[in-house]
């Protein structure tokens, strides 16, 4: 069965501190691997998708990266506004186009 | 703004009830999912329709249906509510029916409480 496992469940940082947040998976056949950004009662959003070990992919402070067996979400001197839970969901396409999501990292970024 | 409308926003209802939840995906989108998050299960897939034929399914419970109508947009019946029924329901869209390198882009949801 699919898992998507996120790690840490919380991350609390200070404003301009950098991190990394950990998405480990276990999905058969990854066709691609999902970010998403999601604030409190809202819907997620979408953030990056990456598709083969190695991809890179940058937006503001934000970098995705992809190995064969996790990605990354590295935050380069975060701001308050960063703050909200980051997803991480893969798919594994075939005949099942569902996304498989880990729980999520709660991101608290202190001013 | 994702593009994708869901109504009603919220819904407060009793166990043993009926409710329907409308979604509309983005302009030119052909298939829709839904998504029940709940605090312990965190997003979980329920169904896909593309262009009015279900393609795929989850967890989805029974007592729950869906189905796409031909200007696209996609309706979930929840039946014989439950208290462990309420949750945030997410629908999202996507181009196309093969979708592997489509992004799915979220609505903003539907918080039902049942009581």
């Amino acid at each position: 069965e699919d898992q998507v496992t996120q790690s840490p469940e919380a991350l609390r940082l200070q404003e301009g501190e950098s991190s990394s947040l950990n998405c480990s998976y276990t999905v058969s056949g990854l066709r691609g691997l999902f970010w998403y950004r999601q604030d409190p009662g809202k819907g997620p959003e979408f953030l990056f998708t990456l598709y083969s070990a190695g991809e890179e992919k940058e937006k503001e402070r934000l970098k995705a990266t992809l190995t064969k067996k996790e990605s990354f979400l590295h935050i380069t001197a975060p701001k308050p506004e960063d703050s909200a839970t980051y997803l991480c969901a893969g798919n594994s396409g075939g005949s099942n186009y569902k996304l498989t999501f880990g729980k999520g990292t709660l991101l608290t970024v202190n001013p | 703004d994702s593009g994708v409308t869901q109504t009603p926003k919220h819904l407060i209802t009793a166990t043993g009830q009926r409710v329907t939840l409308r979604c509309s995906p983005r302009s030119g989108d052909l298939s829709v999912y839904w998504y029940q998050q709940s605090l312990d299960q965190g997003l979980q897939f329920l169904i896909q329709y593309y262009n009015g034929e279900e393609r795929a399914k989850g967890n989805i419970l029974e007592r729950f249906s869906a189905q796409q109508f031909p200007d696209l947009h996609s309706e979930l019946n929840l039946s014989s509510l439950e208290l462990g029924d309420s949750a945030l329901y997410f629908c999202a869209s996507s181009p196309r029916r093969a979708g592997v390198r489509d992004t799915q882009y979220f609505g903003p949801g539907t918080r039902l409480t049942v009581l």
